[in-house]
């Protein structure tokens, strides 16, 4: 079984401080991990995946997620914070050894960046 | 989003009637995902496809029915017999490469509300 959670409902940030959206993921083999962006009323847009190699994953407009196994965390991060991050985060886990190459993903955080 | 296209983007249903959600692609990808979201629960998988004319279950199948006659299309029916068909509905799509993972890509979504 695969699963996922993000233990914030909500992050709140000002504008220029560092963002951080915490997953934390459960699967019985090794994990492919992945962060997706959903703005109200549209589909999730794809920000970065960790698949093997660097435990630092740098991905789209400026955000970047470290990967460490002993915690089994796929933690967010942005070093400034900018208005427009504001917006649903879903993190999602797919265990390399299913087949069938389903996604488990969280419940969303949703963050805002206060001007 | 682009190169995946639901539509419509709103749908109005009475309760007792069967619609369907199109769900269209030219990414040239093999594997489609129905997916429903509902606030605070993130996404749960309805059915999903890996190639033309076969498709599995997912998590919520029930009062649900997919085709996939084309590559390209993906519909998905909301029957009367799902009781709570209110919701909004993400399609998605993957390239499939044996022993790999791709990242699933997402439509900008169908809301469907019953009255």
């Amino acid at each position: 079984a695969q699963s996922v959670a993000q233990p914030e409902d909500q992050v709140n940030v000002a504008e220029g401080n560092p963002l951080t959206v915490k997953c934390t993921y459960s699967v019985s083999g090794n994990p492919y991990l992945f962060w997706y962006v959903q703005y109200p009323n549209r589909g999730l847009q794809f920000l970065l995946k960790y698949i093997t190699g660097d435990n630092l994953v740098k991905g789209s407009y400026g955000f970047e997620a470290e990967f460490n196994k002993s915690q089994t965390s796929f933690h967010l991060k942005k070093p400034s914070a900018l208005v427009s991050d504001s917006a649903l985060y879903f993190c999602a886990v797919r265990d390399k050894k299913a087949n069938d190459y389903k996604l488990s993903f969280g419940a969303g955080t949703t963050v805002t960046v206060r001007a | 989003d682009g190169g995946i296209t639901q539509s419509p983007k709103y749908l109005f249903r009475k309760e007792g009637q069967n619609v369907t959600l199109s769900c269209e692609q030219n990414l040239n990808h093999d594997a489609m995902y129905w997916y429903r979201q509902d606030p605070g629960q993130g996404l749960r998988l309805i059915y999903y496809s890996q190639i033309v004319n076969d498709f599995q279950k997912g998590d919520i199948a029930e009062g649900y029915s997919v085709s996939r006659e084309k590559k390209e299309s993906f519909p998905l029916t909301v029957t009367s017999a799902q009781k709570n068909p209110t919701a909004f509905y993400l399609c998605a799509s993957r390239r499939y490469l044996s022993g790999r993972t791709d990242t699933q890509y997402f439509g900008p979504g169908t809301r469907l509300t019953v009255l």
